[in-house]
């Protein structure tokens, strides 16, 4: 079975500031991985994602995730935050081959301190 | 609007009652998932539909839940004899064959349930 940790359930940042968003996940076999955030009062919404190739990835808005396999890690940075990155950001993970369930984290709410 | 709708977007029911959700996926894709989302936690499988098959369903559907997916279109969701642990948000989410090998989900905006 596949799992993921987000051990932060809330990170505090002022704005300019850089930010790390930690996840972890669980899997016996090859994943893809993902960052889904959530903005207030909204769905759901796909931030990046690794299926594979180079193991850092970007968003256009300025974030980006390294996948790290020894490490079991993809975690979540962005050098500068700004106000409107404020949201929930969830890890996700799922296996690469058969079946396509995807299973989240608990999620980690950034707050942006102006 | 082409994304993924959910109806009704709140609902509130007196516990013993049964309660229904919809869900319209984008109309290309074939994979339908449900979700449940309570405060403080990530969204947690339900079931998942290929067309109008339902591939697999998470213990954490219990016998009063039930989804159908009947003509590989929309989907429900129904509950019934709803208790206050189902209060939650209940998100659909469906995914196109073409990118069914990414794994990117596409969410619709829930449907919140509060049993009183």
């Amino acid at each position: 079975a596949q799992s993921v940790t987000q051990l932060d359930s809330q990170v505090p940042v002022f704005e300019e500031a850089p930010v790390e968003l930690r996840c972890n996940y669980s899997s016996s076999v090859s994943v893809y991985l993902f960052w889904y955030v959530q903005y207030p009062n909204q769905g759901l919404q796909l931030l990046l994602k690794y299926l594979s190739g180079s193991t850092l990835v970007e968003s256009i808005n300025g974030f980006e995730a390294e996948f790290n396999k020894s490490q079991t890690s993809f975690h979540l940075r962005k050098p500068s935050v700004h106000i409107s990155d404020t949201a929930e950001y969830f890890c996700a993970v799922r296996n690469s081959g058969g079946y396509q369930k995807v299973t989240f984290g608990t999620g980690t709410k950034l707050q942006v301190i102006p | 609007d082409t994304g993924v709708s959910q109806d009704p977007r709140h609902k509130i029911t007196k516990r013993g009652q049964n309660v229904t959700f919809r869900c319209d996926p984008i109309s290309e894709h074939n994979r339908l998932y449900w979700y449940r989302q309570t405060l403080g936690q990530g969204p947690e499988f339900l079931t998942y539909f290929q067309n109008e098959a339902q591939l697999e369903k998470s213990r954490l559907l219990s016998d009063r839940f039930s989804a159908e997916r009947p003509k590989g279109s929309f989907s429900t969701l129904e509950i019934q004899r709803t208790e206050q642990g189902d209060s939650a948000m209940y998100l659909c989410a469906s995914i196109t064959r073409g990118r069914a090998g990414t794994g990117e989900l596409f969410f619709g905006e829930g449907s919140r349930l509060t049993v009183l």
